[in-house]
């Protein structure tokens, strides 16, 4: 049973570019959590889905930000016209049911530089 | 302002000594998880307690979550030089349905 798998892991992309993260979870889990981490910081929660469906979005930029889970194919997690400010790994994880009934397991992160 | 407090931020001891690493919050949680984290990798869950005042052991790390559920600690006993990493607790809070993580230990262990 392959972990979440993230790709790319690392990504450049030049100031107004979009980027396009994707997120495979564990098979069998339909609960997909984005996080942004900056250097030397903790994680921050971003967007809650399940598939098809945005749960929370709470810790998501207004503008320029959205993901989504569709029924078939991996979340993605998408950044329009990027700034510097918008370099960051970010991570995401899955679990088969809602936390805190069950737990999240982590995939290995992609690295966006934005230059 | 950070829902869930983590010190020390930075830590950086002898192999052999013992260490405690605390997760404070204002907020009750209905579970909370530890976290490492190794450079360019993501988390790895090391454990999750749901009763308040319970406390689990993972060989030499010894979890206790507080009676009023919200805050938690974590105590290695003989630090070794593969414990160095970023140690991140994890809360859900009452009622809510995802995680928050705390701004995070890294600890340093000197052979």
């Amino acid at each position: 049973n392959a972990g979440v798998m993230q790709n790319p892991r690392h990504l450049v992309r030049r100031r107004g570019q979009e980027a396009r993260l994707r997120c495979s979870p564990m098979k069998g889990h339909s609960h997909v959590y984005w996080y942004r981490q900056l250097p030397e910081e903790g994680l921050k929660f971003m967007v809650y889905l399940q598939k098809e469906n945005i749960i929370d979005e709470s810790g998501m930029p207004k503008e320029r930000f959205s993901a989504e889970f569709p029924k078939e194919g991996p979340s993605i997690l998408r950044i329009q016209q990027v700034v510097r400010g918008d370099s960051a790994a970010y991570f995401c994880a899955s679990s088969p049911g809602a936390v805190p009934n069950t737990e999240a397991f982590f995939g290995q992160g992609t690295r966006l530089t934005v230059v | 302002t950070q829902l869930l407090e983590q010190s020390p931020q930075f830590l950086s001891i002898q192999e052999g000594e013992n260490l405690t690493v605390y997760c404070n919050s204002s907020s009750v949680f209905s579970s909370l998880q530890w976290y490492r984290q190794e450079p360019g990798e993501g988390p790895v869950l090391l454990v999750t307690v749901v009763t308040g005042g319970e406390v689990k052991k993972l060989k030499r790390l010894t979890f206790q979550f507080g009676d009023a559920r919200k805050d938690s600690s974590l105590h290695i006993t003989a630090a070794q030089p593969g414990d160095t990493g970023l140690y991140l607790c994890a809360g859900v809070r009452t009622g809510a349905n995802n995680l928050f993580f705390g701004t995070g230990t890294r600890l340093t262990v000197i052979p």
